[in-house]
């Protein structure tokens, strides 16, 4: 299958600061890319999609300001989490498609805020 | 809202086939059906997916029923590493419209030596 990149795969920053997780389509064009969140025990909750070129269209609840997403290319789109808090903590899963094909997953950042 | 209701849990024998099942009853006729696996601290991996026959690839089978209201992945000789959670989704395959994968809680399967 395709294959889809992640950077960082964890990262730990301090309270309020911003941090930004990059997701790569290696092998293919992505049209759209979605951003999920899991906290422990429970399943992947969808935050946003992204299709290139565009803005970020958000889930109900997920806020925008907080939660940046860029989408600048076919093959990349990043999230910024922005004046981070403990709360934030939690694994943050990227997906790409192009077309009608499946959607790939990259393999996930841990982040934890200390 | 996830559109799919799976058993929370399910065990397997190493060796044996593993059936997963799936209820979608309020499947829509755009709506493909949806296989993903996630092992722990993983992003989901992709199965196979179907509209309404069956479908068969080098990881699983999917068994779709004719009404297409449930289905059926089919692991055929299940390892150690098929331990993880499935997740069954119903999507609109593509398209600007829709095409978002809403993950339920899925059946978290056990295969024991």
């Amino acid at each position: 299958g395709a294959v889809v990149s992640q950077h960082p795969s964890r990262v730990i920053c301090k309270s309020g600061t911003s941090v930004k997780i990059e997701c790569r389509s290696l092998d293919f064009q992505a049209t759209t890319m979605f951003w999920y969140r899991q906290f422990p025990k429970q399943s992947l909750m969808l935050m946003a999609t992204s299709n290139e070129g565009s803005k970020a269209t958000y889930e109900q609840g997920v806020e925008k300001d907080k939660f940046l997403i860029n989408h600048a290319s076919l093959t990349l789109s990043t999230l910024t989490v922005t004046s981070a808090h403990p709360e934030d903590s939690s694994f943050y899963i990227c997906s790409a498609q192009t077309g009608k094909a499946e959607a790939f997953f990259g393999q996930g950042t841990r982040l934890t805020v200390v | 809202d996830a559109k799919t209701t799976q058993p929370p849990s399910m065990d397997c024998a190493e060796g044996r086939a593993a059936n997963l099942p799936c209820n979608h009853s309020t499947i829509s006729g755009n709506e493909y059906v949806y296989w993903y696996r996630q092992i722990h601290s993983q992003g989901p991996q992709y199965i196979i997916h179907g509209l309404k026959n069956n479908e068969t690839n080098e990881m699983a089978s999917l068994i779709i029923t004719e009404d297409r209201k449930s289905s059926t992945l089919i692991l055929p000789h299940a390892t150690l590493r098929d331990t993880a959670v499935y997740y069954c989704i119903v999507r609109v395959a593509g398209g600007n419209q829709g095409g978002k994968l809403i993950f339920g809680q899925g059946t978290e399967l056990s295969v024991k030596p």
